[in-house]
């Protein structure tokens, strides 16, 4: 069961450029969570959100969340190279699993 | 240092040949799991344990079998390989699931090939 859907499937912009990727989902939540992937790594957690918060902010990233359009959005300013990576939203599902999208592949170019 | 740790990151192996990939964590986590990447699939859960001797199937379990006998270990294992399980493969821990501290440790992964 896909539960988080990311968009656009992929992004390529420049370095200093901000980087906006978005996660639809389809049933409720309790939080929300953003996971970065370099190319055949672990994943690694950045942010979670949970569904009584409507933004939230970790160093150059920014995190929204309505739950009333089950969306979310990944902000990240000021895009460096070192930023390219695949990322995935993943929602909770209580007393089961994490769910995972199938990710934004981020490409920043200098 | 908190880690969870996967063996072996690489392995080839030939359809048929029974195999296990190790899963051990060292942050006392009782929520494990096991996940495989596909290209254009993403991650799909296979097992997941909430704590020791519970497991339960994810989304993809045929072919699969894991146990929780003790709660930093959650081995996953192929009974019979076959080409179709072709993948990378991920070993998760968190503290529990659905509530605040529901964030996920990877594993570095496993590439499994199947001849």
């Amino acid at each position: 069961s896909q539960q988080g859907e990311e968009d656009p499937q992929a992004l390529s912009i420049q370095e200093g450029e901000n980087a906006t990727m978005n996660c639809s989902y389809k049933t409720s939540i309790n939080n929300l969570q953003w996971y970065r992937q370099n190319s055949g790594r672990g994943l690694v957690h950045l942010i979670l959100i949970r569904s009584n918060e409507r933004e939230k902010h970790s160093g150059r990233l920014r995190v929204t969340l309505d739950t009333s359009k089950k969306s979310s959005s990944l902000l990240i300013t000021a895009s460096r190279a070192a930023d390219t990576a695949s990322y995935f939203c993943a929602t909770d599902q209580a007393g089961t699993a994490l769910i995972f999208g199938k990710g934004t592949t981020l490409s920043v170019s200098s | 240092e908190a880690q969870v740790t996967q063996n072996p990151r690489y392995l080839i192996t030939v359809t048929g040949k029974k195999l296990t990939v190790t899963c051990s964590q060292n942050m006392n986590h009782e929520y494990m799991s096991w996940y495989r990447q596909d290209p254009g699939l993403g991650l799909r859960q296979i097992y997941y344990s909430m704590n020791v001797e519970v497991t339960d199937k994810g989304d993809v379990p045929e072919g699969y079998k894991v146990s929780r006998k003790e709660k930093r270990n959650f081995p996953l294992i192929l009974e019979s390989p076959s080409p179709n399980q072709t993948s990378l493969y991920f070993c998760a821990s968190s503290l529990s699931d659905g509530g605040p501290n529901t964030e996920a440790f990877f594993g570095q992964g496993t590439r499994l090939t199947v001849v």
